[in-house]
């Protein structure tokens, strides 16, 4: 079985509706992230935690909130999604302590 | 902040050729450095890793990458591509200093494209 996996795999959704992208992991990892890719400008951070009490802002955390239920669970939720919010998301996790990242499958999102 | 530069959205090279794809880091102390890669379909799976010791660092599947401070540069190679290497590269760069949570920095990414 996959150490983290994301759901759906792939949405389509349209403008303003609100939608949650979920991750969870096995990997028994404090930290855990939301990134977000565009052709041609790689991976950008949306947020990040660094355990249940602790949500941080990435570079790019405007239209986007998340929601860490459990050490193994962070979900991301766009409140009313817009079509520039196209993309595919990765979530990731990280052993506290150490920068080695380990990434999901990703969730390919189109807002039409 | 760090930024990490990678040069060519997109590298071709023929089957047996030596690979390189180029990374190049802003920091005014060494950070970590890291390769993933990404198959089609696929989420990011970690090639190899810098983190301050041996310059020449080896990964999977016959990469390895050199750590040069004077270049500040980390770029990776392979000295013979296979047709299973065709992918998308993504250099990426760590606070030194530990701030942050641990966050990485990404670099926009190559495509490798591997031809018979």
């Amino acid at each position: 079985d996959a150490d983290v996996t994301q759901t759906p795999r792939n949405r389509i959704t349209k403008t303003g509706k609100r939608i949650m992208l979920e991750c969870s992991q096995t990997k028994g990892h404090d930290r855990m992230y939301w990134y977000r890719q565009d052709p041609g400008l790689g991976l950008r951070l949306i947020y990040y935690s660094f355990d249940v009490k602790d949500i941080n802002k990435g570079e790019i955390s405007d239209g986007y909130s998340v929601s860490r239920q459990a050490q193994a669970k962070f979900s991301l939720s766009l409140e009313s999604a817009i079509p520039n919010q196209t993309a595919l998301y990765f979530c990731a996790t990280s052993a506290s302590g150490s920068y080695e990242q380990y990434f999901g499958p990703g969730t390919r999102l189109t807002v039409t | 902040a760090q930024s990490v530069t990678q040069l060519g959205s997109h590298v071709s090279v023929s089957e047996g050729a030596l690979v390189l794809l180029r990374c190049n880091y802003s920091s005014s102390v060494p950070p970590y450095l890291f390769w993933y890669v990404q198959y089609p379909n696929q989420g990011l799976q970690l090639l190899l890793k810098y983190t301050s010791a041996a310059t020449l660092v080896k990964g999977i599947n016959g990469f390895e990458a050199e750590f040069k401070k004077s270049e500040t540069s980390f770029h990776l190679t392979k000295p013979s591509a296979h047709m299973s290497d065709a992918a998308e590269y993504f250099c990426a760069v760590s606070d030194p200093l530990g701030g942050g949570g641990n966050k990485l920095t990404f670099g926009t990414g190559t495509q490798l494209k591997v031809e018979l």
